[in-house]
């Protein structure tokens, strides 16, 4: 199993600020991912942290809006920036330590709110 | 999209109730897992069935596959108070421009009434 430490937990955010979200896990994992909860809904896959390299995005999410890094194996930082009330939302850390997408781990959440 | 769609969208019984929710998606998948997720919090693994599997326990929990359909059902039975919370399937599917990733279901959100 993995143990992800995801920090901060919540935050309320201005208009046009933007905040940078940790997810640090306690083993080296091959694959991390980047996942927004609206609420009520369902989740969406933002992107995928690559270790060393840009991060591959989803249809619907860019660079420039959500910057992500991935220095090493167990740590990855999401950003979400010029953040608009739109972007209230749960965001979520997960890792799958096989590579094979058959149990992913999970953060605890950031729970986002932007007046 | 491949995404599942899952009904009821909530459920609300006694303790002590078996407590059944279902899962529909629409491509070929590989394997498809439940996840609960309490209170807006992480998501916790549930249970992987294989789509050459047709049932599988663990506990009370025990969910079927029915590839023809494309669709599961997740049971619980004898639920407790500490089973509230929102439940969610996921899927594999195949590879879309080569990157791998889980689709979750619009989820089920589960309430036990004491």
């Amino acid at each position: 199993s993995a143990v992800i430490s995801q920090k901060p937990s919540r935050d309320i955010c201005q208009r046009g600020t933007s905040l940078t979200i940790q997810c640090q896990v306690d083993s080296q994992v091959t694959m991390m991912f980047w996942y927004r909860q609206q609420p009520g809904q369902s989740l969406t896959l933002i992107a995928t942290a690559n270790q060393g390299s840009e991060a591959t995005y989803e249809s619907g999410f860019v660079i420039d809006k959500f910057p992500i890094s991935r220095p090493n194996l167990t740590f990855s930082t999401l950003t979400v920036s010029n953040m608009s009330p739109e972007d209230s939302s749960i965001y979520l850390c997960s890792v799958d330590q096989t590579g094979y997408r058959e149990k992913l781990f999970f953060g605890s959440g950031t729970q986002l709110s932007v007046l | 999209s491949q995404q599942g769609e899952e009904d009821p969208q909530a459920l609300s019984i006694q303790e002590g109730e078996n407590a059944t929710m279902n899962c529909s998606y629409k491509t070929s998948i590989n394997n498809l897992q439940w996840y609960r997720q309490n209170s807006g919090r992480g998501l916790v693994h549930l249970i992987l069935i294989r789509s050459n599997e047709r049932e599988k326990h663990s506990g009370r929990l025990r969910v079927t596959l029915d590839t023809s359909k494309k669709s599961s059902s997740l049971l619980i039975t004898a639920s407790r108070a500490a089973d509230t919370a929102s439940y969610f399937c996921a899927t594999d599917g195949f590879p879309i421009q080569g990157a791998q990733k889980l689709v979750f279901g619009q989820g089920t959100r589960l309430t036990i009434n004491p």
